[in-house]
């Protein structure tokens, strides 16, 4: 079956900067690629996804990259703010969604 | 629209003990699914549903047992609660022709 691996596992930036999140997976046949975003005692919130026909997608300060020969995904966050203070999961999807492990990310001010 | 909703949100069993999580969504999605997350994990899938009367295992289905009687509710039970059920249960439903989820609000359960 698919299997996911995120890192780094925590994050810690200076709000302003850039933060990477990188994502392996496993499954050629996956061809669905989405990110969350958990905040504590919330629901998962999805930021932004990329279908496997796609190289990367933008969405303001949010981007995801795909490289399908190397089965890995990244989201970047540019000019980061404490707000953008969470748990980041990346996911990997077939039929159904196979999720990483999560990326604490904090913001410094 | 109330979009996904769980209930309960909050549920302490002790071992042995049975119950049943509702989820329910009112968008006419054809796909449900149960989840798991446990401390320092992300989500795992328990079983899933892609229409009425049809159910599928996932990633961890053992100790679970799921109905879609109707289209618009996804029923999960625990037989035999165990502590290593003790997690957060998030339901999520999406249409057959969009891969977007939409997650519920989650039900926090502890198995004591």
């Amino acid at each position: 079956g698919e299997n996911v691996e995120q890192h780094p596992s925590t994050l810690s930036v200076q709000e302003g900067d850039s933060a990477v999140i990188k994502c392996t997976y496993s499954d050629s046949a996956s061809n669905y690629f989405p990110w969350y975003k958990q905040e504590l005692g919330k629901r998962p919130q999805l930021i932004i996804d990329i279908r496997s026909n796609v190289g990367e997608k933008k969405d303001q300060r949010i981007a995801v990259t795909l490289n399908k020969t190397a089965k890995h995904f990244s989201l970047h966050i540019t000019e980061t703010q404490p707000e953008d203070s969470a748990v980041y999961f990346c996911a990997a999807s077939t039929f159904t969604e196979r999720f990483g492990a999560g990326t604490r990310l904090t913001v410094k001010p | 629209n109330a979009g996904v909703t769980q209930t309960p949100k909050f549920r302490v069993l002790k071992t042995g003990q049975s119950m049943t999580l509702l989820c329910a969504q009112d968008m006419n999605h054809e796909y449900m699914y149960w989840y798991r997350q446990d401390p320092g994990m992300g989500l795992r899938l328990i079983h899933y549903s892609v229409g009425e009367g049809t159910t599928a295992k996932g990633e961890v289905p053992d100790g679970y047992n799921v109905s879609r009687l109707k289209k618009q509710n996804f029923l999960l039970g625990l037989e035999s609660a165990a502590p290593s059920q003790t997690s957060v249960y998030f339901c999520a439903s999406r249409t057959g022709t969009r891969y977007e989820q939409y997650f519920g609000p989650g039900t926090r359960l502890t198995v004591t």
